[in-house]
Parts: structure tokens; sequence; C-alpha cells
């Protein structure tokens, strides 16, 4: 079974705090995803990557960073908190490709709570 | 601009009874399209998917229909059970699944007993 483990279940930071977020893979993925939820909004890409120290900006990457230094492993990284990133923080990954004919998809972490005061 | 739109935020549906779930799409590019399902407080979880390539696709109570022509694409639950009732939601990907999935805004479905 896949799994993709995020650290850190319930947060609470002060304003102006660097926050990092970690999640770990387990299935040798080469793709690594990190969403936030919020009511309304649904899903929303913040940063994505496709191999080691590689990364792309998704629909929402201001004021986050993403570092991926194994392939196991990608942070995020809020350099400095804002009550505006209070959020459900979602890690995924998957394999290169989703590939229409294998139904293969992406994977979710539980997700992280993060409050910002 | 909103790729993939669930317009419905919510639907109730009684037990047993079918549940419509609808997506619209408007990137003609998009070509691979999933369900996903997520309780509170957890991580969305894999339900079914279909590629362009097909206009149906069934998995046990669930079947997803696409019709292309229109950049739509339904969930159909049948028989609907009470623990059904999450967030249901509509992702799409460009390049067979190359490109990173977009998701829809959700529909939170509630199957009262």
């Amino acid at each position: 079974d896949v799994k993709v483990t995020q650290s850190s279940r319930y947060l609470v930071k002060r304003t102006g705090e660097k926050v990092f977020l970690e999640c770990v893979q387990d299935m040798d993925h080469e793709n690594m995803f990190w969403y936030r939820q919020d009511p309304g909004l649904g899903l929303r890409l913040i940063y994505f990557s496709y191999d080691v120290k590689m990364k792309e900006k998704g629909d929402i990457p201001e004021g986050y960073s993403v570092s991926r230094e194994k392939k196991e492993r990608f942070s995020l990284i809020l350099e400095s908190a804002s009550t505006n990133q209070t959020s459900m923080y979602l890690c995924a990954s998957s394999l290169l490709g989703l590939g229409r004919a294998s139904g293969n998809t992406i994977y979710f972490g539980e997700g992280s709570w993060l409050t910002v005061v | 601009d909103q790729q993939v739109k669930q317009n419905s935020p919510s639907l109730s549906v009684q037990e047993g009874r079918i549940s419509i779930l609808n997506c619209d799409y408007t990137n003609s590019m998009f070509d691979y399209f999933l369900w996903y399902k997520k309780y509170p407080a957890e991580g969305p979880t894999f339900l079914i998917s279909i590629s362009s390539i097909k206009d149906k696709n069934e998995d046990g109570r669930f079947t997803v229909f696409l019709n292309k022509s229109a950049k739509h694409l339904s969930l159909h639950i049948v028989p609907s059970q009470p623990g059904d009732s999450a967030v249901y939601f509509c992702a799409a990907s460009a390049d067979s699944g190359n490109t990173p999935l977009v998701f829809g805004k959700g529909t939170r479905l509630s199957v009262i007993a």
C-alpha cells in the first residue's frame, strides 16, 4: 500500500514564524505535490516536483517555497506565516505520468491543519 | 479562470437512491479525469477514473460518464449509502496525466438514511 506521511497533523503558529511542513512517501514516486484545501475553493496546487532538487510553481506559490533534497521527501516552507495561510495542507505523490491505461493516480497524505494566529 | 467546475456545492440523496455528481471542464487538452472522495480531517482518496478514449467506466456502485463534446462528466453512485456522505472532487489532467491534476471545488454529498 502506498503511504504518504505528513509529519504534523495539527499546528498552531504565530504570524511571522517560519513553518516547515514535511512529507514523506514510501513508494519511490517521482512526482510530489503540495495542495491546500479551503472551504469553497477546493484543492489548489501550491508547488510540485518531478524529481530531486526540481520544483515547479503551481497556481498559488506566493508566500511558499519547497525543498526536495531526497526523492521520498518534499517539504513545504512558509517563510513568514500569515493569517491567510491558515488552511489544510495536503501532500501527494504519484508515479511519473499518471498513465491513462494503468488507471494510476496520485495518493494523498492525511493532511496538516495549520492555524496562524 | 476555473478550468474544472463543480457547480453544485452540495447534494442530498436518500439512502438507496441514485446520486449524480456533475463536473464541467473548459480545457480541451484535458484527457484524463478522476474522482476523489474526501472525509473531514482526512486526505482525499481515489475513487474512479476515465480517459478520453472512453465514455464510461464502471467500478461496483460507481460509474463515471464522459461527454467530450459537452466537456462534461458525471459520477453516478447506485445505490447510495450513508457511508458515501463525503466531499467529492472532480479532477482533470492533460497529456495523459503528465501534467498536475486540476481540481474542482468539490460537492458535498449527504446520504440520508
